[in-house]
């Protein structure tokens, strides 16, 4: 079966710019989460989404937000970028919220300048 | 903010030896996933053990927990050059509504040389 796909690969924009990233889950997993990961501060999460609701927020300023559909695909916001919104941003689908595990996509690389 | 913290940071071994890393945490858990990350691509996951089990086999990975120490360790036996990668643990944890919240330490980066 098909994995977690992430578009786009990589990204690059200016800083007050914003941008949107999409991620198709696993056919069958209502459950995305999301993740930044940068050298500094390695991987934190964003948000996760189980059937169409938010379920749980990580602790990150409101410019980031993110939404999901009724065919389980999410996608994130991020406004008024910044220099330090560079990361690589990791979406994860599951099942069953974790329970039994996540499969992650390959992420999308966001270069702010 | 991290809730584990892997040990060592870095480590470089020939192949065919074993690896281990090891992690703690901090709050109570419902499971504790171990995942691999190669060149800052998406993450794998290894391995799963839920808090009421103490070990857990998968190929040639063996994982242990230890709820009373808050810590765990992966054993990679006769690594290979494709073990080469970053792995981190990650938990789930038990109480704060905070389930679909993986909390993940910073990582081990092991280097396999053949």
């Amino acid at each position: 079966k098909a994995g977690v796909t992430q578009t786009p690969r990589y990204l690059i924009k200016t800083r007050g710019q914003q941008v949107t990233l999409s991620c198709s889950p696993i056919s069958g997993h209502r459950s995305v989460s999301w993740y930044q990961q940068t050298p500094g501060q390695g991987l934190q999460f964003l948000f996760e989404y189980f059937s169409e609701t938010q379920r749980n927020k990580g602790n990150f300023p409101g410019r980031f937000s993110g939404r999901q559909f009724s065919n389980s695909r999410s996608e994130m916001n991020v406004s008024t970028l910044e220099l330090g919104d560079s990361a690589l941003y990791l979406c994860a689908s599951s099942l069953d919220r974790g329970r039994s595990g996540y499969t992650f996509g390959s992420g999308t690389r966001l270069t702010v300048v | 903010s991290q809730q584990g913290e892997e040990d060592p940071q870095a480590l470089s071994i020939q192949e065919g030896e074993n690896a281990t890393m090891n992690c703690s945490y901090k709050t109570s858990i419902n499971n504790l996933q171990w995942y691999r990350q190669n060149s800052g691509r998406g993450l794998v996951h290894l391995i799963l053990i839920r808090s009421n089990e103490r070990e857990k086999h998968s190929g040639r990975l063996r994982v242990t927990l230890d709820t009373s120490k808050k810590s765990s360790s992966l054993l990679i036996t006769a690594s290979r050059a494709a073990d080469t990668a970053s792995y981190f643990c990650a938990t789930d944890a038990l109480y704060g509504g905070s389930q679909g919240n993986l909390i993940f330490g910073k990582g081990t980066k092991l280097s396999v040389k053949p």
